[in-house]
């Protein structure tokens, strides 16, 4: 199995522009999270979906964050309009169970 | 609410010396906990988990940990380290068998091997 897979690995873009990032989780895993890592707050869970279906977002910081799952294969989370206060390590991770999530190798953004 | 305490933000250690890493969780129901390892520039890797039965558990590159449901703890333990292990190290809390998946970070421990 691939595990979970990420996209882009690195990101660099100017305050104010729009950042995608994306994430295929490991195949037949129902659940889908999405993590923001910083050295100031540490690992926080961002959102995360059942079944396709966001179930907790409440940790999505502000309007200007947005995360989609349209099929079971595939997820976004958005960021329009980025600021440099949104520079992190963005995760993803998937579970088959809702016990033991797989985490993929992260998105590292860059808002200058 | 669930919460995890690791209060070493950083365990410095010899290389072929014994290490244990703190945690502690604060819950009002059961919980599974687990410990994830970070090595430098990658996601989480799963190194063990608590979900029921034997208090203690053993996971990879010989790590294990004791789940003490009087002291609210679940720390880790290697008899000998290796450089290799130098790596952040977070422990994590779920409720068992709650409609919720949410997994609850530790604010991680850096595990520094020095030889």
């Amino acid at each position: 199995d691939a595990g979970v897979i990420q996209s882009p690995r690195h990101e660099v873009t100017e305050m104010g522009q729009e950042v995608t990032l994306r994430c295929k989780p490991i195949s037949g895993h129902n659940s889908l999270f999405w993590y923001r890592q910083t050295m100031m707050r540490g690992l926080e869970l961002l959102i995360y979906f059942n079944n396709n279906v966001p179930i907790d977002d409440s940790g999505m910081p502000e309007d200007r964050f947005s995360a989609k799952m349209p099929n079971a294969s595939f997820s976004t989370l958005k960021i329009q309009p980025s600021e440099p206060r949104d520079s992190a390590v963005y995760f993803c991770a998937s579970s088959n169970n809702g016990v033991e999530q797989f985490f993929g190798p992260g998105t590292r953004l860059t808002v200058l | 609410a669930q919460s995890v305490t690791q209060l070493d933000s950083q365990v410095p250690v010899f290389e072929e010396a014994p290490v244990e890493l703190r945690c502690n969780y604060s819950s009002s129901v059961s919980v599974y906990l687990f410990w994830y390892v970070q090595y430098p520039n990658q996601g989480l890797q799963l190194l063990l988990k608590y979900l029921s039965g034997s208090t203690l558990v053993k996971g990879i590159n010989g790590f294990e940990a004791e789940f003490n449901k009087s002291q609210t703890s679940f720390h880790l333990r290697k008899p000998s380290v290796h450089i290799s292990d130098t790596a952040e190290y977070f422990c994590a809390v779920r409720v068992s068998g709650g409609a919720t998946n949410k997994l609850i970070f530790g604010t991680g421990t850096l595990l520094a091997v020095q030889p």
